[in-house]
């Protein structure tokens, strides 16, 4: 049983648009949201987090967003760039004190110049 | 700092062979993880410990063996390589308790022939 679902597993993109990756999750116990991004051969990398409490998070070009009736978010990239062209995790955080992650299969964006 | 290393970087073993993939972060992080990225299948966690001498079982522990005798260092054990364990293996570290943010090593590509 998936309990965190990206069912996109890919996107296209041209630079300078909005990236919009997305994510459904089935747990309600997840109280802490994540995005994580991969270059091929190297380790994921902590992008950017939400907690449950909130419904909207901004870093720089990145936005992440939460709807937490729809058990959904969103990762926003604005304006996308070539070097943003990468396989982005989603991740999920149930309460406690283990700290689990449970990940989505990944996304592949590809941004073109 | 170094970050999360893991050696060796690519093994190739013949099924029944046992190996160990060695893991240790400079951090002082409690918290360390090992996960197995399958094409199509995201990240899976097959052990994760709490602090030292504590470990536990992930989504995937059949055939693989951890401990954690020291809170820099945590291996992962084949005990009789399958075809099945084919795959790219990474380890990860968290500061502990009401740290969510998760860093990766760069990963160890592993070839069951």
């Amino acid at each position: 049983d998936q309990q965190v679902k990206q069912n996109s597993p890919s996107l296209s993109v041209q630079e300078g648009r909005i990236s919009i990756l997305n994510c459904d999750y089935t747990n309600s116990m997840f109280d802490y949201f994540l995005w994580y991004k991969k270059y091929p051969a190297e380790g994921p990398t902590f992008l950017i987090s939400i907690s449950s409490i909130k419904d909207k998070n901004e870093d720089g070009r990145f936005t992440v967003f939460l709807n937490k009736s729809a058990k959904h978010l969103s990762l926003h990239i604005v304006p996308s760039q070539p070097g943003d062209s990468a396989v982005y995790f989603c991740a999920a955080s149930g309460g406690g004190s283990n700290y689990k992650l449970t990940f989505g299969k990944g996304t592949l964006l590809t941004v073109n110049p | 700092n170094a970050g999360v290393t893991q050696t060796p970087k690519f093994q190739v073993l013949k099924t029944g062979q046992s190996m160990t993939l060695q893991c240790a972060q400079d951090m002082n992080h409690e918290y360390m993880s090992w996960y197995r990225q399958d094409p199509g299948m995201g990240l899976r966690l097959i052990h994760y410990s709490v602090g030292a001498g504590i470990t536990d079982q992930g989504e995937v522990p059949n055939g693989y063996n951890v401990s954690r005798s020291t809170t820099e260092d945590f291996p992962l054990r084949l005990l009789s390589a399958a075809p099945s364990q084919t795959s790219v293996y990474f380890c990860a570290s968290r500061q502990g308790q009401g740290a969510i943010k998760q860093f990766f090593g760069p990963g160890t590509r592993l070839t069951v022939l």
